[in-house]
C-alpha cells in the first residue's frame, strides 16, 4: 500500500534559522513526489514535482530533493511570510490512470520574527 | 498559468437542502478533475476522481448517492451535496489534472449546514 509519513508534525524556526522538512514515502513504482504549500483557509499551492532520485528542484528560498525512499524540502533563511502547512504527496505506477495522489499529513511550520 | 476556481467560496445552508459547488480550470483544459475533503487540522482526503464526460469513481466510504459529481466539460466539475446534514459542514477542495501529473488546486469552499 502506497504510504507519506512526513516529520515533523510541526515545526517553529526563527526568521533566518534554516531547516528541513522531511517526507518518507513506500510507493509501488514512484511516478512522481509533489510539494505543496498550504495557507489556512486556502486550498494547497503547487511548488514542485520531483520525479527521479537525484533530482533537485529550487524555488526562492525553498529547495527540494528526493532519494529513493524519502524527500527533503529545505528552507533557507526563512521569513514570516514562509509560515504555513506544507504537504508531501506521491503518485505511483497503481494510481498512474487516474492521477491520484496520495497525501501525508503535512508539516505545519511557524516563522517567528 | 495553472489556475482553477471555486465557486461559491463560502456558503451556508438548511438541513435537508441541496448545495452545489463549482470547480473551474481557467487556463488549461484538465482531462481529471479531483474532489477533496478537509477536516480541521488534517490532511486532505480524497472523495472522488473524475473524468470528462464519464462517471466518477468514487473513494471507499464516500456515497455516491449524497455527493453527485458531474463533469460536464474539460474546464467544469460541479459536486452537489444532496440533503446536506450538519456533519457535511466541511472544507471541500476540488484540483484540475495537467500532462506531466500535477494536480492544481482551487482555493476550497467552506461548508456550514445548519
Amino acid at each position: 500500500e502506497d504510504q507519506v509519513t512526513q516529520s515533523p508534525e510541526a515545526l517553529r524556526l526563527q526568521e533566518g534559522e534554516s531547516s528541513s522538512l522531511n517526507c518518507s514515502y513506500t510507493v509501488s513504482g514512484l511516478r512522481g513526489l509533489f510539494w505543496y504549500r498550504q495557507d489556512p483557509g486556502k486550498g494547497p499551492e503547487f511548488l514542485f514535482t520531483l520525479y527521479s532520485a537525484g533530482e533537485e528542484k529550487e524555488k526562492e528560498r525553498l529547495k527540494a530533493t528526493l532519494t529513493k525512499k524519502e524527500s527533503f524540502l529545505h528552507i533557507t533563511a526563512p521569513k514570516p511570510e514562509d509560515s504555513a502547512t506544507y504537504l508531501c504527496a506521491v503518485q505511483g505506477d497503481g494510481s498512474s490512470n487516474t492521477g491520484k495522489l496520495i497525501f501525508g499529513q503535512g508539516t505545519t511550520l511557524q516563522v517567528k520574527p | 498559468g495553472a489556475v482553477v476556481s471555486q465557486h461559491p467560496s463560502w456558503v451556508i445552508c438548511k438541513s435537508g437542502t441541496s448545495v452545489k459547488i463549482e470547480c473551474r480550470s481557467l487556463d488549461f483544459q484538465a482531462t481529471t478533475m479531483f474532489w477533496y475533503r478537509q477536516f480541521p487540522k488534517q490532511s486532505l482526503m480524497l472523495m472522488a476522481t473524475s473524468n470528462e464526460g464519464s462517471k466518477a469513481t468514487y473513494e471507499q466510504g464516500v456515497e455516491k448517492d449524497k455527493f453527485l459529481i458531474n463533469h460536464a466539460s474539460l474546464t467544469l466539475s460541479t459536486l452537489t451535496v444532496t440533503s446536506a446534514h450538519p456533519e457535511d459542514s466541511s472544507f471541500y477542495i476540488c484540483s484540475a489534472g495537467r500532462t506531466g501529473y500535477e494536480q492544481y488546486f482551487g482555493p476550497g469552499t467552506r461548508l456550514t449546514v445548519t
